[in-house]
Protein backbone atom coordinates (compact mmCIF):
# COMPACT_ATOMS: atom_id res chain seq x y z
CA UNK A 1 0.00 0.00 0.00
CA UNK A 2 1.52 3.20 -0.97
CA UNK A 3 0.93 6.40 1.31
CA UNK A 4 0.00 9.61 -0.06
CA UNK A 5 -0.82 12.17 2.61
CA UNK A 6 -2.28 15.60 1.80
CA UNK A 7 -2.29 18.49 3.97
CA UNK A 8 -4.25 20.49 5.31
CA UNK A 9 -7.38 18.22 5.51
CA UNK A 10 -9.92 21.89 4.78
CA UNK A 11 -9.27 25.01 4.60
CA UNK A 12 -11.43 28.27 4.77
CA UNK A 13 -10.66 31.37 3.43
CA UNK A 14 -12.18 34.50 2.29
CA UNK A 15 -12.33 35.67 -1.42
CA UNK A 16 -9.26 37.03 -2.97
CA UNK A 17 -6.92 35.25 -0.50
CA UNK A 18 -3.94 32.78 -2.08
CA UNK A 19 -3.74 29.91 -1.01
CA UNK A 20 -1.86 26.45 -1.13
CA UNK A 21 -2.09 23.25 -0.33
CA UNK A 22 0.63 20.25 0.02
CA UNK A 23 0.33 16.65 -1.28
CA UNK A 24 3.43 14.22 -0.30
CA UNK A 25 3.93 10.64 -1.84
CA UNK A 26 7.20 8.25 -1.84
CA UNK A 27 9.87 9.77 -3.45
CA UNK A 28 11.10 6.24 -5.27
CA UNK A 29 9.73 4.46 -8.22
CA UNK A 30 7.55 7.58 -9.23
CA UNK A 31 6.79 7.55 -12.77
CA UNK A 32 3.65 10.61 -12.65
CA UNK A 33 1.19 12.97 -9.93
CA UNK A 34 -1.94 13.73 -10.77
CA UNK A 35 -4.08 16.89 -9.29
CA UNK A 36 -8.12 16.51 -9.53
CA UNK A 37 -10.92 18.93 -8.44
CA UNK A 38 -13.91 17.29 -7.29
CA UNK A 39 -17.02 19.71 -6.55
CA UNK A 40 -19.78 18.66 -4.50
CA UNK A 41 -22.34 16.23 -6.83
CA UNK A 42 -20.39 16.97 -10.06
CA UNK A 43 -17.63 14.63 -11.12
CA UNK A 44 -13.78 14.89 -10.26
CA UNK A 45 -11.87 16.97 -12.98
CA UNK A 46 -8.36 17.01 -13.87
CA UNK A 47 -6.41 19.87 -13.23
CA UNK A 48 -2.92 18.26 -14.22
CA UNK A 49 -0.32 15.51 -14.88
CA UNK A 50 2.67 15.93 -13.71
CA UNK A 51 5.88 13.95 -14.75
CA UNK A 52 9.60 15.87 -14.67
CA UNK A 53 11.10 16.84 -10.91
CA UNK A 54 10.95 20.57 -11.14
CA UNK A 55 7.93 20.67 -13.45
CA UNK A 56 5.47 23.42 -13.03
CA UNK A 57 1.63 23.77 -14.60
CA UNK A 58 -0.60 26.48 -14.93
CA UNK A 59 -4.46 26.55 -15.71
CA UNK A 60 -5.85 30.22 -14.85
CA UNK A 61 -5.07 31.12 -11.04
CA UNK A 62 -4.33 27.52 -10.00
CA UNK A 63 -0.48 26.16 -10.64
CA UNK A 64 1.24 23.06 -9.54
CA UNK A 65 5.28 22.35 -8.83
CA UNK A 66 6.65 19.15 -8.24
CA UNK A 67 9.70 18.26 -6.47
CA UNK A 68 9.86 14.08 -7.27
CA UNK A 69 13.35 14.20 -5.25
CA UNK A 70 11.79 14.80 -2.17
CA UNK A 71 8.12 13.37 -2.90
CA UNK A 72 5.87 16.30 -2.66
CA UNK A 73 3.80 18.89 -4.64
CA UNK A 74 2.13 22.35 -4.13
CA UNK A 75 -1.16 22.91 -5.47
CA UNK A 76 -1.56 26.92 -5.20
CA UNK A 77 -4.15 28.70 -5.74
CA UNK A 78 -3.94 32.37 -6.51
CA UNK A 79 -7.30 35.77 -5.64
CA UNK A 80 -9.33 32.22 -4.47
CA UNK A 81 -12.97 32.33 -5.72
CA UNK A 82 -16.19 31.32 -4.29
CA UNK A 83 -16.36 28.80 -7.12
CA UNK A 84 -13.12 27.49 -6.26
CA UNK A 85 -14.76 25.70 -3.45
CA UNK A 86 -13.76 22.28 -4.11
CA UNK A 87 -12.19 18.95 -2.73
CA UNK A 88 -8.55 18.61 -4.06
CA UNK A 89 -7.56 15.08 -4.52
CA UNK A 90 -3.78 14.43 -5.63
CA UNK A 91 -2.62 11.07 -6.40
CA UNK A 92 0.37 9.06 -7.39
CA UNK A 93 1.45 6.59 -10.18
CA UNK A 94 3.68 4.36 -9.11
CA UNK A 95 6.78 2.20 -11.29
CA UNK A 96 6.19 -1.96 -11.37
CA UNK A 97 2.71 -2.55 -11.87
CA UNK A 98 0.43 -2.04 -14.83
CA UNK A 99 0.50 1.55 -14.56
CA UNK A 100 -3.43 1.74 -14.41
CA UNK A 101 -3.35 2.57 -10.50
CA UNK A 102 -3.55 5.76 -9.32
CA UNK A 103 -3.27 5.84 -5.32
CA UNK A 104 -5.33 8.73 -4.31
CA UNK A 105 -4.94 11.06 -0.97
CA UNK A 106 -7.62 11.59 0.90
CA UNK A 107 -7.85 15.51 -0.19
CA UNK A 108 -8.01 19.31 0.63
CA UNK A 109 -11.59 20.46 1.13
CA UNK A 110 -11.47 24.12 0.51
CA UNK A 111 -14.28 26.35 1.40
CA UNK A 112 -13.75 29.87 0.05
CA UNK A 113 -16.15 32.60 1.72
CA UNK A 114 -17.71 35.80 -0.34
CA UNK B 1 -22.34 15.49 -24.44
CA UNK B 2 -19.84 12.46 -24.78
CA UNK B 3 -18.39 12.09 -21.33
CA UNK B 4 -18.47 9.48 -19.14
CA UNK B 5 -21.94 8.27 -17.59
CA UNK B 6 -22.44 6.03 -15.26
CA UNK B 7 -26.75 4.58 -14.21
CA UNK B 8 -27.70 4.55 -11.93
CA UNK B 9 -26.69 7.27 -9.82
CA UNK B 10 -28.32 6.34 -6.96
CA UNK B 11 -28.78 2.61 -5.24
CA UNK B 12 -30.23 1.42 -1.76
CA UNK B 13 -30.85 -1.87 -1.59
CA UNK B 14 -30.79 -4.47 1.14
CA UNK B 15 -28.03 -6.56 2.39
CA UNK B 16 -27.76 -9.87 0.99
CA UNK B 17 -29.11 -8.57 -2.69
CA UNK B 18 -26.93 -8.31 -5.58
CA UNK B 19 -26.59 -5.25 -7.30
CA UNK B 20 -24.97 -4.26 -10.93
CA UNK B 21 -23.74 -0.78 -11.96
CA UNK B 22 -22.68 0.16 -15.63
CA UNK B 23 -20.22 2.59 -16.91
CA UNK B 24 -20.15 3.62 -20.42
CA UNK B 25 -16.85 5.66 -21.14
CA UNK B 26 -16.04 8.27 -23.60
CA UNK B 27 -15.82 6.56 -27.02
CA UNK B 28 -12.37 7.13 -27.85
CA UNK B 29 -10.82 5.57 -24.52
CA UNK B 30 -9.62 2.55 -24.38
CA UNK B 31 -8.45 2.45 -20.99
CA UNK B 32 -11.29 2.10 -17.82
CA UNK B 33 -10.67 2.31 -14.36
CA UNK B 34 -13.31 1.44 -11.61
CA UNK B 35 -12.79 3.17 -8.19
CA UNK B 36 -14.67 3.39 -5.15
CA UNK B 37 -14.95 6.46 -2.13
CA UNK B 38 -15.52 5.86 1.35
CA UNK B 39 -16.77 8.76 3.74
CA UNK B 40 -13.51 10.35 4.55
CA UNK B 41 -11.07 8.21 2.38
CA UNK B 42 -9.74 9.24 -1.47
CA UNK B 43 -11.15 7.13 -4.04
CA UNK B 44 -9.60 3.84 -3.96
CA UNK B 45 -8.68 1.66 -6.89
CA UNK B 46 -10.76 -1.40 -7.77
CA UNK B 47 -10.43 -2.89 -11.40
CA UNK B 48 -8.61 -1.31 -14.58
CA UNK B 49 -9.44 -2.63 -18.39
CA UNK B 50 -7.56 -2.08 -21.63
CA UNK B 51 -10.32 -2.73 -24.18
CA UNK B 52 -11.79 -6.12 -22.83
CA UNK B 53 -8.63 -7.33 -21.24
CA UNK B 54 -8.77 -6.76 -16.96
CA UNK B 55 -5.62 -6.20 -16.54
CA UNK B 56 -5.29 -5.38 -12.45
CA UNK B 57 -7.51 -5.80 -10.30
CA UNK B 58 -7.23 -4.88 -6.49
CA UNK B 59 -7.30 -7.33 -3.71
CA UNK B 60 -9.64 -5.29 -2.28
CA UNK B 61 -11.66 -6.51 -4.22
CA UNK B 62 -13.39 -9.78 -2.72
CA UNK B 63 -14.79 -12.75 -4.53
CA UNK B 64 -18.15 -11.23 -4.28
CA UNK B 65 -16.65 -8.23 -6.69
CA UNK B 66 -16.99 -8.77 -10.45
CA UNK B 67 -16.29 -6.57 -13.18
CA UNK B 68 -17.03 -6.64 -16.83
CA UNK B 69 -15.92 -5.00 -20.17
CA UNK B 70 -17.58 -6.95 -23.10
CA UNK B 71 -16.11 -5.78 -26.95
CA UNK B 72 -14.22 -2.60 -24.67
CA UNK B 73 -16.91 -0.93 -24.78
CA UNK B 74 -19.15 -0.17 -21.91
CA UNK B 75 -18.32 -1.93 -18.34
CA UNK B 76 -20.52 -3.65 -15.58
CA UNK B 77 -19.45 -3.71 -11.84
CA UNK B 78 -21.70 -6.70 -9.97
CA UNK B 79 -21.61 -6.71 -6.27
CA UNK B 80 -23.05 -10.08 -4.92
CA UNK B 81 -24.66 -10.84 -1.57
CA UNK B 82 -24.12 -6.99 -0.49
CA UNK B 83 -23.07 -6.15 2.83
CA UNK B 84 -22.88 -2.74 4.75
CA UNK B 85 -19.54 -2.00 4.42
CA UNK B 86 -19.99 -1.81 0.25
CA UNK B 87 -21.91 0.94 0.97
CA UNK B 88 -19.86 3.66 -0.95
CA UNK B 89 -19.41 5.87 -4.22
CA UNK B 90 -18.57 3.65 -7.23
CA UNK B 91 -17.20 6.27 -9.37
CA UNK B 92 -16.18 4.97 -13.24
CA UNK B 93 -13.26 6.55 -15.15
CA UNK B 94 -11.84 6.75 -18.75
CA UNK B 95 -8.40 7.79 -20.28
CA UNK B 96 -7.38 7.65 -23.91
CA UNK B 97 -3.61 6.17 -23.09
CA UNK B 98 -1.44 5.74 -19.88
CA UNK B 99 -1.58 7.41 -16.84
CA UNK B 100 1.71 8.72 -17.12
CA UNK B 101 0.53 11.06 -19.77
CA UNK B 102 -3.20 11.12 -19.79
CA UNK B 103 -5.51 12.06 -16.98
CA UNK B 104 -8.49 10.46 -16.19
CA UNK B 105 -11.96 11.63 -17.29
CA UNK B 106 -14.62 10.41 -14.32
CA UNK B 107 -18.12 9.83 -14.26
CA UNK B 108 -20.82 11.28 -11.71
CA UNK B 109 -20.70 8.12 -9.86
CA UNK B 110 -23.12 5.72 -8.23
CA UNK B 111 -23.83 6.17 -4.76
CA UNK B 112 -24.53 2.76 -2.94
CA UNK B 113 -26.34 2.56 0.16
CA UNK B 114 -26.71 -0.88 1.55
CA UNK B 115 -29.28 -1.03 4.36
Amino acid sequence: ILNVEQSPQSLHVQEGDSTNFTCSFPSSNFYALHWYRWETAKSPEALFVMTLNGDEKKKGRISATLNTKEGYSYLYIKGSQPEDSATYLCAFVGRGSTLGRLYFGRGTQLTVWP
Amino acid sequence: DTGVSQDPRHKITKRGQNVTFRCDPISEHNRLYWYRQTLGQGPEFLTYFQNEAQLEKSRLLSDRFSAERPKGSFSTLEIQRTEQGDSAMYLCASSPGGLTNEKLFFGSGTQLSVL
